[in-house]
């Protein structure tokens, strides 16, 4: 597709499940990141995925967020043993390598019950 | 880790009113970047800056790149309706991760 996209738009799940949210980058890049954003706050950097370079995963909150990239295109975001306090919206954007602009999905709102 | 300081938090204007925001870091960075995000929307990139005392503008909107790489302003003149949302700037260091402010809250008044 033209942009990125991220599956699915909204998950509602009960506390203590494991839920896995997709993103597909535009195609070509080899830079994407995922941030979490609770309702009325800024932009909080997860982890950050460049090419084939070991991930920075410096921003995951807990042991519970774990994040892959395959074949350096779709990332998988996985959260388990949700809590209440995992409720957001989960973006993710992807840039090229040489160039800083990043592009964003429009989330993934994650609703814990 | 890189902090970056968002100001102000909220803006209350009436339509046609100019509105400047800025953002200050504690660390140096190599790019400044201005988003808009809309309601149930990903941000969206305004401005990239990536030199030192660079202004660029976009239409009605214009940013400027610190001369001490720590701090960026957006300006937007004559504003309209539609500028309302959140507005966030963003600074990057060479390829690592984009940092991102906590945002400015825009409403516009008609």
């Amino acid at each position: 597709g033209a942009g990125v996209s991220q599956s699915p738009s909204n998950k509602v799940t009960e506390k203590g499940k494991d839920v896995e949210l997709r993103c597909d980058p535009i195609s070509g890049h080899t830079a994407l990141y995922w941030y979490r954003q609770s309702l009325g706050q800024g932009l909080e950097f997860l982890i950050y995925f460049q090419g084939n370079s070991a991930p920075d995963k410096s921003g995951l909150p807990s042991d519970r967020f774990s994040a892959e990239r395959t074949g350096g295109s779709v990332s998988t975001l996985t959260i388990q043993r949700t809590q209440q306090e995992d409720s957001a919206v989960y973006l993710c954007a992807s840039s090229l390598a040489r160039y800083t602009e990043a592009f964003f999905g429009q989330g993934t709102r994650l609703t814990v019950v | 880790g890189q902090q970056l300081n968002q100001s102000p938090q909220s803006m209350f204007i009436q339509e046609g009113e100019d509105v400047s925001m800025n953002c200050t870091s504690s660390s140096i960075f190599n790019t400044w970047l201005w988003y808009k995000q809309d309601p149930g929307e990903g941000p969206v990139l305004l401005i990239a800056l990536y030199k030192a005392g660079e202004l660029t503008s976009n239409g009605r909107l214009t940013a400027q790149f610190g001369i001490t790489r720590k701090d960026s302003f957006l300006n937007i003149s004559a504003s309209i309706p539609s500028d309302v949302g959140i507005y966030f700037c963003a600074g990057q260091l060479n390829n690592n991760d984009m940092r991102f402010g906590a945002g400015t809250r825009l409403t516009v008044k008609p």
